[in-house]
């Protein structure tokens, strides 16, 4: 079935690092959604992208919706101490567009 | 607006019993999808409703059911728990009928002992 391939499975950076972590699949997506979970909280979405070659920045974070439609990438500028959490990447899944997979999450923590 | 509103937080239950929970959608948002998270298997899909219609299902046992009532407010539902069954359970709603973003409640956080 349609799978998510997220790296790198956690990160450790310093303050002020930028970091980068990328999807990829081995089928095409039309729409890549970024979304960060804190603890004890739901995921909240970061940035949708609906269009191959799409690049998209919300305040310090930008992404990217690949070329191929099988890849897709986060890139965060300037990294600080709330940008830790779990960040996932998803997109709806081949055949029902309202059903979305999900990556398995990168593990940020941000050190001072 | 406010967002999606997931009842109980955190709810602990034995093996064998059965357990409701509840979602409130955003205002507007007519579809509202359920999905399981655990460590082992990330989050998984359930199913999603729109207008009272159950529109998708995961590939989740029959133990595990929802509805939707006529506000949009959604319930699921999980028979004779088992101890696999402990996880966070989260609820999203999204606007129309198309592909739009999901927005995620925080979650009730199930414990099965």
């Amino acid at each position: 079935g349609q799978q998510l391939n997220q790296s790198p499975q956690s990160m450790f950076i310093q303050e002020g690092e930028d970091v980068s972590m990328n999807c990829t699949s081995s089928s095409i997506f039309n729409t890549w959604l970024w979304y960060k979970q804190d603890p004890g909280e739901g995921p909240v979405l970061l940035i949708a992208l609906y269009k191959a070659g799409e690049l998209t920045s919300n305040g310090r974070l930008t992404a990217q919706f690949g070329i191929t439609r099988k890849d897709s990438f986060l890139n965060i500028s300037a990294s600080i101490p709330s940008d830790v959490g779990i960040y996932f990447c998803a997109g709806p899944l081949s055949g029902s567009a309202r059903q979305l997979t999900f990556g398995s999450g990168t593990q940020l923590t941000v050190l001072p | 607006k406010a967002g999606v509103t997931q009842t109980p937080r955190y709810l602990i239950k034995t093996r064998g019993q059965q357990v409701t929970l509840s979602c409130s959608p955003i205002s507007g948002h007519r579809s509202v999808s359920w999905y399981q998270q655990t460590p082992g298997q990330g989050l998984q899909f359930l199913f999603e409703y729109f207008s009272e219609t159950q529109r998708n299902k995961g590939n989740f046992p029959g133990r595990f059911s929802g509805r939707q009532f006529s506000n949009s407010r959604s319930e699921m539902n999980v028979s004779t728990l088992e101890l696999g069954d402990s996880a966070l359970y989260l609820c999203a709603s999204r606007e129309g009928t198309g592909a739009a973003p999901l927005h995620f409640g925080n979650g009730t956080r199930l414990t099965v002992t």
